[in-house]
């Protein structure tokens, strides 16, 4: 296993548009989350599933935000009608119950 | 609200000096995290502490946390260009808000030959 993977690794898209993501996490964890970080500011977290449960949200995530886990496998985190203050990177982290958790390479998300 | 603060917010050295980065919280955490993130990925977890007091070393990174468990430092001895990057105190919120972790905003390093 190579670790957390995300894909894609760069999204360009227009304002208004719709974009999704996508996140395989390390295949023994059961723990999934979902942050974003923009220029000069540290992760910020947005949403958390244990299996395919989503057990918390953060404030930050708009009702134009979606996360899916439908098998309790890889994620998908869906922005609605893309607005230019959503361009940032966005994190996948997966853990092992209480355990330490493990990011992957993240997208960056550019909405012009 | 910013649990964790970084200190200093920028740091630009030569390659053999030594440095150290702070931490701090006016909460308690029952661990903390040390992540290094390179421009463009996503962070790479370097160590946990858990105990207050507690010093881990790796290689020419020392670690510690503080007794109140209120604080970390992070201390490179001896620093080299590969240890350029943005370092990340990480911890979970001390009430609520379940497995979230809480980031500082970082300190970005940068060591020149």
């Amino acid at each position: 296993d190579t670790g957390v993977s995300q894909n894609p690794r760069h999204k360009i898209t227009k304002r208004g548009q719709n974009v999704t993501f996508r996140c395989d996490p390390i295949s023994e964890h059961n723990r999934l989350y979902w942050y974003r970080q923009t220029l000069g500011q540290g992760p910020e977290f947005l949403t958390y599933f244990q299996n395919e449960a989503q057990l918390e949200k953060s404030r930050l995530l708009s009702d134009r935000f979606s996360a899916e886990r439908p098998k309790g496998s890889f994620s998908t985190l869906e922005i609605q009608r893309t607005e230019q203050g959503d361009s940032a990177m966005y994190l996948c982290a997966s853990s092992p119950p209480e355990g330490l958790q493990y990011f992957g390479a993240g997208t960056r998300l550019s909405v012009l | 609200t910013q649990l964790l603060e970084q200190s200093p917010q920028f740091l630009s050295i030569q390659e053999g000096e030594n440095l150290t980065v702070y931490c701090n919280s006016s909460s308690v955490f029952s661990s903390l995290q040390w992540y290094r993130q390179e421009p463009g990925e996503g962070p790479v977890l370097l160590v946990t502490v858990v105990t207050g007091g507690e010093v881990k070393k790796l290689k020419r990174l020392t670690f510690q946390f503080g007794d109140a468990r209120k604080d970390s430092s992070l201390h490179i001895t001896a620093a080299q260009p590969g240890d350029t990057g943005l370092y990340l105190c990480a911890g979970r919120p001390p009430h609520g808000s379940g497995y979230a972790l809480n980031f500082g905003k970082g300190t970005s390093l940068l060591v020149t030959p």
